[in-house]
């Protein structure tokens, strides 16, 4: 049984748009929500997170929306960039449980340019 | 800093063949963590360790064994390869799991194909 749900598997985005990917989760007891970056052939990068006490949390152009009522929460890359192509994982890890994080399927992004 | 380093980086066996994957890391970090990534699934949690002389299982432990003898290095062992265990390997290593959200430091990966 799969916790969080990533959706699209992958888009393509011409440079300069904006890419949403959306994930759903299960379990009301998560409480950290990261995005995690993963370039071919590398091992995924910690990309931005937030935590459930607030609804949007931006750094440069990426931003995390929350909505906790809906149980899902969603990252837009603003302004994306060639460089930005890489499959993008957003993950949900609980206090209670030692903080293992539960990944969600991955979405593959191309930027065109 | 290395940060997390794996070996080997590839590896191909045949169906019943024994291997040792070796993860470490030099941040001192209390926890580690293994993973597999199959297409569409994401990373799966196989084993992870809250410190030197713990393991404990995560999501899909079958046909794996751990050790964490020493704190700075963490073993992923599989005794009897099956094609399943075709996988990409990552191991990751976090500070302390304590406290809401411990960021997760991964390694580059070990791509194991089983024949």
């Amino acid at each position: 049984q799969q916790q969080v749900k990533q959706s699209p598997q992958s888009l393509i985005v011409q440079k300069g748009g904006i890419s949403i990917i959306n994930c759903a989760y299960e379990n009301t007891a998560f409480d950290y929500f990261p995005w995690y970056q993963q370039f071919p052939g590398k091992g995924p990068a910690l990309l931005i997170a937030i935590r459930p006490d607030v609804s949007e949390k931006k750094e440069g152009r990426f931003t995390i929306s929350f909505n906790k009522s809906a149980k899902q929460f969603s990252l837009h890359i603003m302004d994306s960039q060639p460089g930005d192509s890489a499959t993008y994982f957003c993950a949900a890890s609980m206090e209670a449980a030692g903080n293992k994080l539960t990944f969600g399927g991955g979405t593959r992004v191309l930027v065109k340019p | 800093n290395a940060g997390v380093t794996q070996t080997p980086k590839f590896r191909v066996l045949k169906t019943g063949q024994s291997m040792t994957l070796l993860c470490a890391q030099d941040m001192n970090h209390e926890y580690m963590y293994w993973y597999r990534q199959d297409p569409g699934m994401g990373l799966r949690l196989i084993h992870y360790s809250v410190g030197e002389g713990t393991t404990a299982k995560g999501e899909v432990p079958d046909g794996y064994n751990v050790s964490r003898l020493k704190k700075q290095n963490f073993l992923l062992g599989l005794e009897s390869a099956a094609p399943s265990q075709t996988s990409v390997y990552f191991c990751a290593s976090s500070y302390s799991g304590q406290g809401a959200g411990d960021e997760q430091f991964f390694g580059p990966g070990t791509r194991l194909t089983v024949l």
